[in-house]
């Protein structure tokens, strides 16, 4: 079955610390992998997807597909990061999302 | 806001009460999705459309529970003779019918079964 794994319920760093948010998938094919990110009293919202390479707010993830994972990185972490982050997958032309559990992310000043 | 709209974002029910929601993709939006949020869990897949065709529907959805996309616009999601187990956050998200595309969630439905 599809799982998506995000085996960290928190990460704390200090500002400026560098920050890697965990996620690894079970899938055989080639799904495709998104970050959403939750801030405090808002809405879920994506954060970036593996299709598009982007960086976002400096954040980026690489898909690994021997690895099976697509873990979020920062080199620098924002206090403002602090979040609840989700790693999620798509499969077939459904787009329905499989998430992981979440991490949330708490950056200290 | 031209977002996806929830209501109400708030429900406190007694066991055995029906509820419903409703959901407002953005206009474009072709698909719409359902999913089921518990505490310290990710959101969790119901069901979904394409425009007013209802294509999937996880385990997830019990008998109690059915959903409806009239004229491909409006969402509704009944949950009949309701459960304390039902108690969570119900979340809504729209997207566009391609791959890779970002679903866009609403503010979701926090309910409270007593």
């Amino acid at each position: 079955a599809q799982r998506v794994t995000q085996p960290e319920k928190l990460l704390s760093v200090f500002k400026g610390a560098p920050v890697e948010l965990k996620c690894n998938y079970s899938y055989s094919g080639s799904p495709e992998l998104f970050w959403y990110v939750q801030y405090s009293r808002q809405r879920l919202q994506l954060l970036l997807r593996h299709i598009s390479r982007e960086s976002i707010k400096g954040f980026t993830a690489d898909l690994n597909k021997g690895e099976t994972s697509f873990h979020l990185k920062k080199p620098f972490a924002q206090e403002e990061d602090s979040a609840m982050y989700y790693c999620a997958l798509t499969k077939d032309s459904s787009y329905k999302l499989i998430f992981g559990s979440g991490t949330r992310l708490l950056v200290r000043p | 806001d031209t977002g996806v709209s929830q209501d109400p974002r708030h429900k406190i029910t007694k066991r055995g009460q029906n509820v419903t929601f409703r959901c407002d993709p953005i206009s474009e939006h072709n698909r719409l999705y359902w999913y089921r949020q518990t505490l310290g869990q990710g959101p969790e897949f119901l069901t979904y459309f394409q425009n007013e065709a209802q294509l999937e529907k996880s385990r997830l959805l019990s008998d109690r529970f059915s959903a409806e996309r009239p004229k491909g616009s409006f969402s509704t999601l009944e949950i009949q003779r309701t459960e304390q187990g039902d108690s969570a956050m119900y979340l809504c998200a729209s997207s566009l019918d391609l791959i890779g595309t970002e679903a866009f969630f609403g503010q979701g439905t926090r309910l409270t079964v007593v």
